[in-house]
C-alpha cells in the first residue's frame, strides 16, 4: 500500500530534550516536505527536499533541522524543543518536483512540549 | 512569495445544501490549484485540482472554478452530506527554480448538519 508513515504519532516532551520525528514514503517520490498545522494558521511549510542530499528552508524553519540521506526517509529534528513548537506536524511527498502534482500526506504527529 | 487567502474560516450548512469556499492568490505565475480535504485525525487528501489552462473542473458533487484575471478560485460542493464535514485547504502551486511548491490557505472548517 502506497503511504507516508510518520512516527511517533503522539509525543509529549520537555523543553530542551532533543527529539526526532521520522518520515518514510514507499512511493519512490523525489519531493518530501514537512508542515506544521496550528489553529487558524493552516499548513505552514518547515523544510522541503527536492531529492537526496538536497534540502531547503520553508516558511518557518527556525528551531528545526532535516536531512535526506536516502530517498525514502526525511526525518525532522528538534535539537532543543520549546513550547512554541507544540503543534501537529505533517510529512508529505510528491512524485516530482518539476511537475505540479498531488501531495501525499502522512497521518500526522502531535507534539506537545512542556 | 505567493500569498493565498481563504474564506470563510468556518462554514455551517444543512445536509443537502450547497457549500462554496473561496480563495485568492497573489502570484500571477501560479498555475496549479489543488484542494485538499482533512478529516478529523487524518492528514489532508487531494480531492480535486485545476490547472490554469482550464476554467472549471467537475467531479461528481464537487467542482472547482478558476478566474485567472481576478486571481481567485473556488470549491463548490453540491448536495452536501454529513461525511463532507472536514477541513478544506486550497493551495496555489508556483513553478520556481525547478520546484513546484504549493502555498496553502488557512483552511475552512465545513460542518454539515444532518
Amino acid at each position: 500500500e502506497a503511504q507516508v508513515t510518520q512516527n511517533p504519532r503522539y509525543l509529549i516532551t520537555v523543553t530542551g530534550k532533543k527529539l526526532t520525528v521520522t518520515c518514510s514514503q514507499n512511493m519512490n517520490h523525489e519531493y518530501m516536505s514537512w508542515y506544521r498545522q496550528d489553529p487558524g494558521l493552516g499548513l505552514r511549510q518547515i523544510y522541503y527536499s527536492m531529492n537526496v542530499e538536497v534540502t531547503d528552508k520553508g516558511d518557518v524553519p527556525e528551531g528545526y533541522k532535516v536531512s535526506r540521506k536516502e530517498k525514502r526517509n526525511f526525518p525532522l529534528i528538534l535539537e532543543s524543543p520549546s513550547p512554541n513548537q507544540t503543534s501537529l506536524y505533517f510529512c508529505a511527498s510528491s512524485f516530482s518536483t518539476g511537475v505540479a502534482g498531488e501531495l501525499f500526506f502522512g497521518e500526522g504527529s502531535r507534539l506537545t512540549v512542556l | 512569495g505567493e500569498n493565498v487567502e481563504q474564506h470563510p474560516s468556518t462554514l455551517s450548512v444543512q445536509e443537502g445544501d450547497s457549500a462554496v469556499i473561496k480563495c485568492t492568490y497573489s502570484d500571477s505565475a501560479s498555475n496549479y490549484f489543488p484542494w485538499y480535504k482533512q478529516e478529523l485525525g487524518k492528514g489532508p487528501q487531494l480531492i480535486i485540482d485545476i490547472r490554469s489552462n482550464v476554467g472549471e473542473k467537475k467531479d461528481q458533487r464537487i467542482a472547482v472554478t478558476l478566474n485567472k484575471t481576478a486571481k481567485h478560485f473556488s470549491l463548490h460542493i453540491t448536495e452536501t452530506q454529513p461525511e463532507d464535514s472536514a477541513v478544506y485547504f486550497c493551495a496555489a502551486g508556483t513553478p520556481s527554480g525547478g520546484s513546484y511548491i504549493p502555498t496553502f490557505g488557512r483552511g475552512t472548517s465545513l460542518i454539515v448538519h444532518p
